[in-house]
């Protein structure tokens, strides 16, 4: 069964620096997500993706944060500036339009 | 978003039915009734979903009731893999957003 891989696994950063999450999709998906879980916490809504621009955005995705779609296969999110509360469970998700959404296992981001 | 309410927590013997309630009592009528679970260390994972009538797949049922304020997801036989947190989340039809918005769900304890 075709699944969402998410790389790396475990990512550490130190504060300040600009991390890259990378996803690939299940190839016939079009709409594509990034939720985040912070440790003890719920899954949170960070932004979601259709037609090679942002569909909807939460509050917490701030101009720190930005998405792309750079080859036809990998849908990324990037945080410019990490701090200390970026520390979370980062997940990416894909779906077809009206369809359940299907996640990865998620990247570890840890910052220092 | 239309609020869902969920125990906390539950527990089940191994090999017995699972009941889990869902009180979603401001449903709108094209708000589906979405169940999906994260297991220990993983993304979420899609269940089950329903509009009005009972379904049945691989891994569930979802009973809904008549008049859609309130659903049970139902596991058949629980197994130890069945240990997870189950979300129950309402989901518009058609509009503009495909997102999930996760509550706290959950804690399925399943013992040997």
């Amino acid at each position: 069964e075709p699944e969402v891989t998410q790389t790396p696994s475990h990512q550490v950063t130190q504060m300040g620096q600009e991390v890259i999450l990378r996803c690939v999709p299940i190839s016939n998906h079009l709409y594509f997500y990034w939720y985040r879980q912070i440790l003890g916490q719920k899954v949170e809504f960070l932004v979601s993706f259709y037609n090679n621009e942002i569909s909807e955005k939460s509050e917490i995705f701030d101009d720190q944060f930005s998405v792309e779609r750079p080859d036809g296969s990998n849908f990324t999110l990037k945080i410019r500036s990490t701090k200390l509360e970026d520390s979370a469970m980062y997940f990416c998700a894909s779906s077809e339009q009206v369809r359940p959404l299907h996640f990865g296992n998620g990247t570890r981001l840890t910052v220092t | 978003d239309a609020k869902t309410t969920q125990p906390n927590s539950m527990e089940s013997n191994e090999e017995e039915p699972v009941h889990l309630p869902c009180n979603h009592s401001t449903i709108s009528g094209t708000d589906y009734i979405h169940w999906y679970r994260q297991l220990p260390s993983q993304g979420p994972e899609y269940v089950i979903h329903g509009l009005t009538s009972n379904v049945n797949n691989r891994m569930a049922s979802l009973a809904i009731a008549e008049d859609r304020k309130s659903s049970t997801l139902i596991l058949h036989r629980a197994t130890l893999r069945d240990a997870a947190v189950y979300y129950c989340i309402l989901r518009p039809d058609g509009g503009a957003t495909n997102k999930l918005i996760f509550g706290t769900g959950t804690l399925l304890a399943v013992q040997p």
